[in-house]
């Protein structure tokens, strides 16, 4: 079985400053972990993605993740926000043969002047 | 090259009446995924196509829906006497091969109302 658990539904920054999304997950096997994001009326893009290589992963648009087997958790950052970073945010996980993704419930990434 | 295609963009049906849903996976992908995503329940999975093997049927929440999947291609997601509750976006992905670590690329989506 695998879960994903994103800490925060909603996230307030401003322009410039840091942005954190929080996401713990569950996984019976090794496991592969996406960001993937979402703008109002758009599809799903994928930022970045795990695979058991490099534990920091660096995405598109300055983002990146950090893996950490210990604390089953791969947390999104950007050292500084901008206004079209504003969206939803989704924690993925894809484990074993199936390789049919589990998401977390999301996290609206808002960015004000 | 083209990205994966949905249509229609935006469907509104009856309750009760029968709707299909249709998916043109990225040329050459052999995996071919369904998805929901609705209010109350978020994302979820319901379905997955590899090359010539069964389906992976455990995600549809009821047997009035169904799917199939022609020439290894097309898609085609179909809902049978529509309820209020099938009212959601349905996403539409593809990967090269289906492994574990590939990247899915999704459609933008049909949106349901069911009245």
């Amino acid at each position: 079985a695998q879960s994903v658990t994103q800490l925060d539904s909603h996230v307030s920054v401003s322009e410039g400053t840091p942005v954190l999304l929080r996401c713990n997950y569950s996984s019976s096997y090794s496991p592969s972990l996406f960001w993937y994001v979402q703008h109002p009326n758009k599809g799903l893009q994928l930022l970045l993605k795990y695979t058991s290589a490099a534990t920091l992963v660096k995405g598109i648009n300055g983002f990146e993740a950090e893996f950490k087997k210990s604390e089953t958790s791969f947390h999104l950052t950007k050292p500084s926000a901008h206004m079209s970073d504003a969206a939803e945010y989704f924690c993925v996980v894809s484990t074993g043969t199936a390789s049919k993704l589990t998401f977390g419930t999301g996290t609206r990434l808002q960015v004000t002047l | 090259g083209a990205g994966v295609s949905q249509s229609p963009s935006n469907k509104v049906t009856e309750k009760g009446k029968d709707v299909e849903l249709r998916c043109d996976p990225i040329s050459g992908h052999t995996a071919l995924y369904w998805y929901r995503q609705s209010l109350g329940q978020g994302l979820e999975f319901l379905i997955y196509f590899q090359g010539n093997s069964a389906p992976d049927k455990s995600g549809l929440p009821s047997d009035r829906f169904s799917a199939e999947r022609t020439g290894g291609s097309v898609s085609t997601l179909t809902i049978q006497r529509t309820q209020q509750e099938d009212s959601a976006v349905y996403l539409c992905a593809s990967s090269l091969e289906g492994a574990q670590e590939e990247t899915q690329y999704f459609g933008p989506g049909t949106r349901l109302l069911v009245l």
